[in-house]
């Protein structure tokens, strides 16, 4: 079946604009997660979606950045006056049940530049 | 809180070594441990994973067995292929506690 989708793959984008980046989860998955991915850095957690509780938005670097999520299924992550910080690959993950310990599925990732 | 702390990379072997890639945990309780991979151009999946001590996770010839003791969760291969190039994050999550991952390290096989 379908898995996790982003869109765009690649975004180059001028210090100051505003960018969005899609994920569509793997349907009936009720949990979604957004990620950074920045040069040995890791993965950033960044905000967490289940079901249609508030979101878990402890891990969003600034509030520069929101996301939300439509009728429990595709997100969107915004961010507002891009830096050069903000570059790095941003990855959506979606799991079946509530639990952090459910397995996550990936999508291919979004990869964020800012001039 | 979960943290997690990998081994720092990159590593690179020759076809048909053995490779172990540490991983501990410092957490409240026992979390579930998860190896995820990352081959080169595609998203991350999960390789294994454990869900209580002395667990062990086996995938694709890899291994890894949940440690209490030692709160570690060491990945295994006992003869790495040239496919196996990839970057390999630990992950711990409880069931109601933030999940973290380690940084990451990327493995190199040279044929």
């Amino acid at each position: 079946g379908a898995g996790v989708s982003q869109s765009p793959s690649n975004k180059v984008t001028e210090k100051g604009k505003d960018v969005e980046l899609r994920c569509d989860p793997i349907s009936g998955h009720t949990a979604l997660y957004w990620y950074r991915q920045s040069l040995g850095q890791g993965l950033e957690f960044l905000i967490y979606f289940q079901g249609n509780s508030a979101p878990d938005k402890s891990g969003l670097p600034s509030d520069r950045f929101s996301a939300e999520r439509t009728g429990g299924s595709v997100s969107t992550l915004t961010i507002q006056r891009t830096q050069q910080e903000d570059s790095a690959v941003y990855l959506c993950a979606s799991s079946l049940g509530p639990q952090f310990t459910d397995t996550q599925y990936f999508g291919p990732g979004t990869r964020l530049t800012v001039l | 809180g979960n943290s997690v702390t990998q081994m720092e990379g990159p590593v690179t072997l020759s076809e048909e070594a053995f490779l172990t890639i540490n991983c501990t945990y410092t957490a409240t309780g026992y979390p579930s441990l998860f190896w995820y991979v990352q081959y080169p151009g595609e998203g991350l999946q999960l390789l294994l994973k454990a869900t209580k001590a002395d667990d062990k996770g086996s995938n694709k010839g890899f291994e890894a067995t949940y440690r209490k003791e030692t709160t570690s969760f060491h990945l295994e291969k006992g003869s790495v292929q040239v496919s196996d190039s990839a970057v390999y994050f630990c992950e711990g999550a409880g069931a109601n506690s933030k999940l973290t991952f380690g940084k990451g390290i990327t493995l190199s096989v040279r044929p």
